[in-house]
């Protein structure tokens, strides 16, 4: 497509409920970069993909967390049992190779009640 | 965890005046980034420059970086009010798996 998209857009779920967060990157893009970002922030990375290997998940804040991008193009982040501190905007980014800049979704916003 | 400090963390201006953001960070870069955000919308990347660069131009933005001072900074020339938006710089770390790593930001505000 013409950008990244990620959906929802907005997601409401209650505490201890899972939630998986979308990304579709830009056609050709070999990297994936996921980032949380909270209000008034710059985002802060969780994990990222080349092709479909996951190449560094350490910003993943606990094992609730995880990410897949099975055939290298669409990818999941998977929240388990959420928190009300999940709660955030969620963005995915990709790049045409790994060093070159980065081009984001308009996010996830992700509210746990 | 944040890289580093933009400073001012807000800044307003009048339409054609120049705005200056600088950026701060704390360890060894491949490159540095800006990025500007619209509210609630995504960010937008804007110039990239790589360590061993020092200056670039891209339209009415200009970027310096001065590795020795871990410091960078973006000017925009001649604002509009459509530049109204939050700005990032972002680092890509020596060594790492080239995610960025985001400053808090500036929030310029250009008055019409």
């Amino acid at each position: 497509g013409a950008g990244v998209s990620q959906s929802p857009r907005y997601k409401v779920t209650k505490r201890g409920q899972d939630v998986a967060l979308r990304c579709d990157p830009i056609s050709g893009h070999v990297s994936l970069y996921w980032y949380r970002q909270a209000l008034g922030q710059g985002p802060e990375f969780l994990t990222y993909f080349n092709y479909e290997a996951q190449q560094d998940k350490s910003g993943l804040p606990n094992d609730r967390f995880s990410a897949e991008r099975p055939e290298g193009s669409i990818s999941t982040l998977t929240i388990q049992r959420t928190e009300q501190r999940d709660s955030a905007m969620y963005r995915c980014a990709s790049s045409l190779g790994q060093s070159g800049p980065q081009h984001f979704g308009d996010g996830t916003r992700l509210s746990i009640l | 965890s944040q890289q580093g400090e933009e400073d001012p963390q807000a800044l307003s201006i009048q339409e054609g005046e120049n705005a200056t953001m600088n950026c701060s960070y704390k360890t060894s870069i491949n490159n540095l980034q800006w990025y500007r955000q619209n509210s609630g919308r995504g960010l937008v990347h804007l110039i990239l420059i790589r360590s061993n660069e020092r200056e670039k131009h891209s339209g009415r933005l200009r970027v310096t970086l001065d590795t020795s001072k871990k410091s960078s900074s973006l000017l925009i020339t001649a604002s509009r009010a459509a530049d109204t938006a939050s700005y990032f710089c972002a680092t890509v770390e020596t060594g790492s798996a080239r995610q960025l790593t985001f400053g808090s930001g500036t929030q310029l505000t250009v008055l019409p």
